[in-house]
């Protein structure tokens, strides 16, 4: 079966820019979920979807971060406007729900100058 | 406050040795903990993990230790290999469902030395 695909890999863009990160899980994951490393840091939880449904976002860091997932199929991360600390590798991954095996995608590493 | 507590950041062993990680945690409600590996440019990919009712588990030449009394739980590598060599993440996810989020350690860095 095809792995989580993120695109783009890498992108770099100014403070005060807008980024979209997509993340396309396996096929019949209603579980999705969003990482970010943030240099030499721990990977830490953004949010997870369960469908097309917010099940937590206790860990978005603020309003400027907008996750959406359409259909419950794949799932943007929009950085509007972004900011030097937003810099890291954004992970996105995916699960049935039925164990604990999570699937991560290679990431988006997106750095912020 | 970081949840999971991991070391060292770095490890350097020679091949054939044996690069022991470690990780502590405080929350109790913690009930999986599974470690991950992730090599250069990929995403990070489960390895093996333990449940807290047992004290060890082993898969091929990779162990867990797990003390629950000290909140404590480690990877062990026998016989390791250059091809080891990749950034580990300890873990741990609450007991609401396997559906969970998972809360991760800051990594180490490990390189087996041929």
């Amino acid at each position: 079966e095809a792995g989580v695909t993120q695109f783009p890999s890498h992108s770099v863009i100014e403070k005060g820019q807008t980024v979209t990160l997509r993340c396309d899980p396996i096929s019949g994951h209603d579980n999705l979920y969003w990482y970010r490393r943030v240099m030499g840091k721990e990977i830490k939880f953004l949010l997870h979807f369960v469908k097309e449904s917010k099940q937590d976002e206790s860990g978005m860091p603020n309003n400027r971060f907008l996750a959406e997932r359409t259909g419950g199929t794949y799932s943007t991360l929009k950085v509007q406007p972004a900011e030097l600390e937003d810099s890291g590798v954004y992970f996105c991954a995916s699960s049935t729900g039925f164990n604990y095996g999570y699937t991560f995608g290679s990431g988006t590493r997106l750095t912020v100058v | 406050q970081q949840q999971v507590k991991q070391s060292p950041q770095s490890l350097i062993v020679q091949k054939g040795g044996i690069p022991i990680i470690n990780c502590a945690y405080e929350n109790t409600a913690f009930d999986y903990f599974p470690w991950y590996q992730q090599f250069p440019g990929k995403g990070p990919a489960l390895l093996i993990a333990i449940r807290p009712d047992v004290s060890e588990k082993k898969e091929g030449r990779f162990t867990i230790s797990f003390n629950k009394s000290a909140k404590q739980f480690s990877l062990h590598i026998m016989d390791s290999q250059p091809g080891d060599s990749a950034t580990y993440f300890c873990a741990a996810s609450p007991v609401q469902s396997s559906a969970s989020k998972i809360i991760f350690g800051s990594g180490t860095r490990l390189s087996i030395r041929p």
